[in-house]
């Protein structure tokens, strides 16, 4: 089974131009992160996505990010315009996740994509 | 959020065990303890998780406290391919589903 895809891998462009990262998450996953990781941190999430809503995006700086999943499968991230703080890499993830009874979430892994480095000059 | 602590770095030589601590003094009853690890230029990877009893995998596993403040996560022979950096991280569930928040983690390193 094909894991999480990202492209493009690399992206090098000068502050102010637009950028935009794709993701394919697994088959058949509701749930789609894309986080941020600066060099020598953890990942911090931007934006997480239940099947097509943008169910948390309180992380996402809405000025010049922006995000869609159309039809609840793959996503984009985009960028418009880049700074250069925005150097990054830009990590998407995807959960199957399950609700039981009650508030219990019965989903345990977050599969993620090798993530997309991104250079603003 | 919860958070937890991690020393920075540690090492260890190849085909020995690793211990790997990480302190959670403020976890709450529904908070499951995950691990997640992060080779170099890739994403991170699930490693193991547990709630309150220790639990084994085919990775490593994971010895939780009585009181839930500190975990341990046990690799029982490092290989250099367990060089990376292993990730401690508090799992809630907040309005929006469930919620991990990512700590810098501790940088392990593997001598042969």
């Amino acid at each position: 089974e094909a894991g999480v895809v990202q492209s493009p891998r690399y992206k090098i462009i000068e502050k102010k131009q637009p950028v935009a990262f794709w993701c394919n998450p697994i088959s058949g996953h509701n749930t789609l992160y894309w986080y941020r990781q600066n060099l020598g941190q953890g990942p911090e999430l931007l934006i997480r996505y239940e099947n097509e809503e943008a169910v948390d995006d309180s992380q996402l700086p809405k000025d010049r990010f922006s995000a869609e999943r159309l039809k609840g499968v793959d996503s984009t991230l985009k960028i418009q315009p880049a700074e250069l703080g925005d150097s990054a890499v830009y990590l998407c993830a995807s959960s199957l996740d399950r609700w039981s009874s009650g508030r219990d979430l019965t989903s345990y892994e977050q599969y993620f994509g090798p993530g997309t480095r991104l250079t603003v000059t | 959020d919860a958070k937890t602590t991690q020393p920075n770095s540690m090492e260890s030589n190849e085909e020995e065990p690793v211990h790997l601590p990480c302190n959670h003094s403020t976890i709450s009853g529904t908070d499951y303890i995950h691990w997640y690890r992060q080779l170099p230029s890739q994403g991170p990877e699930y490693v193991i998780h547990g709630l309150t009893s220790n639990v084994n995998n085919r990775m490593a596993s994971l010895a939780i406290a009585e009181d839930r403040k500190s975990s341990t996560l046990i690799l029982h022979r490092a290989t250099l391919r367990d060089a990376a950096v292993y990730y401690c991280i508090l799992r809630d569930i907040n309005n929006y589903g469930q919620n991990f928040v990512f700590g810098p983690g501790t940088r392990l390193s593997v001598l042969p």
